[in-house]
């Protein structure tokens, strides 16, 4: 399975853009990039995946690196509630299977 | 509609008695994963069930941890002869079949062993 490394931690200022970078350097042609964020006491919820192109839904934006070693998860405005612990991971699948791996993310606060 | 959820939320037991947690997933989701999140750490990965295919137990710790799902329906998982070091958040999530669905969590419950 693809490993991901993440920052352990990282601030940003109410209203601004959060940008948390994420390095997936071993994954493979077919995995999937997936962001997922979990607020303290509940379980992790659904962000934004991706494969190789850049992705954009209601909560972020994903860029993904052309060479797909990395890519980056932008919350545009960020506000108090966004602060959470926030997952990147690389789903592997094999033979119509997915599994998902999880690190150990990024604590973002959110500084009012 | 409803989501994942996992009963009981809290649970204390002593050390060396049995326990089971239980999932109900989304209905129609066919695919049921079960994860552990000690405190402080982020999730780790226990067991898979896809359909009727056989369950992918990789993630499970040691043979005192099993886990059960009937159809695309309940799962259990049951930890038996607890320790102090099972103490943590279980987590259950499941997805529908598609490449792209996401997984979707429920809030976990968290087992503390005395």
């Amino acid at each position: 399975d693809a490993k991901t490394t993440q920052p352990p931690s990282m601030d940003c200022a109410e209203g601004r853009a959060a940008n948390l970078p994420c390095n997936h350097s071993t994954i493979s042609g077919n995995e999937y990039v997936y962001w997922y964020r979990q607020i303290h006491s509940q379980g992790p919820q659904y962000i934004i995946h991706g494969l190789k192109n850049n992705e954009t839904n209601e909560m972020a934006s994903l860029i993904i690196t052309e060479d797909r070693k990395s890519s980056t998860l932008i919350l545009p405005h960020a506000t108090l509630r966004d602060t959470a612990v926030y997952y990147c991971i690389v789903r592997s699948s094999t033979s119509g299977t997915y599994k998902y791996i999880f690190g150990t993310g990024t604590r973002l606060k959110v500084l009012a | 509609g409803a989501g994942v959820s996992q009963s009981p939320s809290n649970k204390v037991t002593e050390k060396g008695k049995d326990v089971e947690l239980r999932c109900d997933p989304i209905s129609g989701h066919t695919a049921l994963y079960w994860y552990r999140q000690r405190l402080g750490q982020g999730l780790e990965f226990l067991i898979y069930f896809q359909g009727n295919s056989a369950p992918d137990k990789s993630g499970l710790p040691s043979d005192r941890f099993s886990a059960e799902r009937t159809g695309e329906s309940v799962s259990t998982l049951t930890i038996q002869r607890t320790q102090q070091e099972d103490s943590a958040v279980y987590l259950c999530a499941s997805r529908q079949t598609g490449a792209n669905s996401p997984l979707h969590f429920g809030n976990g419950t968290r087992l503390t062993v005395t």
